[in-house]
Order: structure tokens, then sequence, then C-alpha cells
């Protein structure tokens, strides 16, 4: 299994333009999440998606769109970059079981690193 | 709401030192508690979880107990490696919602 992937690696935006980060993962998640983390903020949710279908807001979701495609697939959209958005985003998945309490493993991708000039 | 507040960094060690990190917590319901470690360059991955209180979540030589009279799950280390420098999140999760995350503590473990 590749687990959680993530595409592109690595990215330089000059500001207004617009990019899709990708990800997918392949162990059956229902849960899909997209965080960004910066320096001294930790990991702040910007979208989440419970299952195939639904989508709802995180902590910062002003500057993004996300589309869950599939089971397999969730994309981060920026439609018109700000400088603001330079940051690393991750994605990550978890495959909810109700009767589990709640303990079950998030994984994360490696990560995307975004630079908006 | 749900949050997680954990010491400030970063953390300098020397090798073989002990190791704390403090986690304090504040949760409606009964939360399940997580310890994240980040290595450089890379996404997150899970170190220990601890699913009730009095539970002692254990991996790799890391330890972290669940105390709910404190609201607390620090996480510890008898003696730390260069290999352990990394930035450590404390999560948890209350209900079928997202993680919520503390800020990141960053070891620096040194020779």
């Amino acid at each position: 299994n590749a687990g959680v992937t993530q595409t592109p690696k690595f990215q330089v935006l000059k500001t207004g333009q617009s990019m899709t980060l990708q990800c997918a993962q392949d162990m059956n998640h229902n849960s899909m999440y997209w965080y960004r983390q910066d320096p001294g903020m930790g990991l702040r949710l910007i979208y989440y998606s419970a299952s195939e279908g639904t989508t709802d807001k995180g902590e910062v979701p002003n500057g993004y769109n996300v589309s869950r495609l599939n089971k397999r697939e969730f994309s981060l959209r920026l439609e018109s970059a700000a400088p603001s958005q330079t940051s690393v985003y991750f994605c990550a998945s978890r495959h909810d079981v109700r009767s589990r309490r709640f303990q079950e493993t998030q994984y994360f991708g490696p990560g995307t690193r975004l630079l908006v000039l | 709401g749900d949050s997680v507040t954990q010491m400030e960094g970063p953390v300098t060690l020397s090798e073989e030192a002990f190791l704390t990190i403090n986690c304090t917590y504040t949760a409606t319901g009964y939360p399940s508690l997580f310890w994240y470690v980040q290595y450089p360059g890379e996404g997150l991955q899970l170190l220990l979880k601890a699913t009730k209180a009095d539970d002692k979540g254990s991996n790799k030589g890391f330890e972290a107990t669940y105390r709910k009279e404190t609201t607390s799950f620090h996480l510890e280390k008898g003696s730390v490696q260069v290999s352990d420098s990394a930035v450590y999140f404390c999560a948890l999760r209350s209900g079928n919602t997202p993680l919520v995350f503390g800020k990141g503590t960053r070891l620096s473990v040194i020779a």
C-alpha cells in the first residue's frame, strides 16, 4: 500500500494564480482531511470529508475549495492564490468505525510545500 | 470547544537525557488522546494513543498516561537519541469529528 499520496511535492505560484492540490489514499478510508501547517500555528484544518459525497468546513476554509471526487481522492483548490496561503499542506485519511470510540489512527501524506509570491 | 495545550519549544536535550513534553486538554465527553510525531521533511505519523482513563500508550520507548483527573497526557522517554529529533503533536478526539491538535513541540537532541 502507498498510504496517502500527495501531488505536487512543491509548487511556486504568483498571486492570483489558481492550482489544485491532489490527494489519494489506497486504504479504503471513509474520512479525508486537508490541513495547513504554519510556523508556530501547528496544524489547522481547512476542510474535511466524512464520507464520499460530503464535505465540511474546518477552522480556516476561506480561499479554498475542495472536491471529494470518489472514495480515494480528495482535492484542494486555490482559486486565486494569495501570499498568506504560503504554507505546507497535508492531506490525511482515517477509517471511522462507530463502535470503536474514536480511537482510529489518522494517516498523513508527505505534504505539499506551496510558495505564493 | 475542545482544545489541546502543549508546552512550547524548542526543547534541546543531550543524548540519553530524560524527556517530558507536557500536554493538557479540554474536551466535552470522553476523548481519545494521541501523540503524533513529525520527522524533518515528512508528514505526521502516530506515535502512541490512549482511549480511556489510566490507559498508558507506549511505542519506541515513549510513554504517555491518560490522566482524567488532571486532564493531561504528558509524553515521556527515559533516554532520548539523536534520531528522536522531531516535532511532537498532542491531539484529541471526543466525537465523530476531526482530530484537534496542539501547536507542536520541536525537540532537538544533540550528541
